[in-house]
């Protein structure tokens, strides 16, 4: 089993539309958790860090189920621009090793 | 502010050929990171430094991947001898503590290697 799971999609959506993906990880003990956004071609830039109590910002939620192992992440009111590959992230234990997923694929379509 | 450099963007070689990478951190930043991103899949950490010391590199294949950070600063990836499956992009990130793992790394644009 892979230590960071995601559904690699693609998610192909039209402009304005509400999206979510989630994200498993293996390891219950792994303590931090982000989103990447890894635009076509680019390097990957830190979208969101994933709390407990879960965090907005703007059109986009991230959330956190500790008992069930996994993150998620709300788009709403999708942009032409959301276009990217989104990376769960994963941080397992005090090395503070990033564990990166394969990423999930968004289109957003006029 | 200047974010992290590499060089050079794109590299095409034979499969036995050398080839090195060259990455400059985030100026002040102490940890600097290497990762390889196969296509399709996520980056992964080959290596990572706190200064000019070498905190993990338990996933950098040894027999043929070496990298250095002499003066803590600039840093270099060298395979000697590519192989096929080195094919991938290769991402130098840098980061300004290694404190807490909230510490946001900052990726640089990354070398392109095709191995034919």
């Amino acid at each position: 089993r892979k230590e960071v799971e995601q559904d690699p999609g693609p998610f192909n959506v039209p402009e304005g539309a509400t999206v979510a993906f989630n994200c498993t990880y293996s390891n219950s003990a792994s303590q931090s958790f982000f989103w990447y956004r890894q635009d076509c071609r680019k390097e990957p830039k830190l979208l969101m860090s994933v709390y407990s109590s879960g965090n907005e910002d703007g059109r986009f939620t991230a959330q956190l189920n500790r008992a069930s192992q996994y993150i998620s992440l709300l788009i709403r009111d999708s942009k032409l621009s959301d276009s990217a590959t989104y990376l769960c992230v994963v941080i397992m234990d005090s090395s503070y090793k990033l564990i990166f997923g394969s990423g999930t694929r968004l289109l957003v379509r006029p | 502010e200047a974010g992290v450099a590499q060089s050079p963007r794109y590299k095409i070689i034979e499969k036995r050929q050398s080839v090195a990478f060259w990455c400059n951190p985030i100026s002040g930043h102490a940890t600097l990171y290497w990762y390889q991103q196969i296509l399709g899949q996520g980056p992964k950490l080959l290596i990572q430094f706190q200064n000019n010391g070498v905190v993990d590199d338990s996933q950098l294949p040894k027999d043929r991947f070496s990298a250095e950070r002499l003066k803590g600063v600039d840093s270099t990836l060298k395979i000697q001898p590519a192989k096929l499956e080195d094919s991938a992009v290769y991402l130098c990130a840098s980061s300004l503590l290694r404190t807490g793992g909230r510490d946001t790394q900052y990726f640089g644009p990354g070398t392109r290697l095709t191995v034919l």
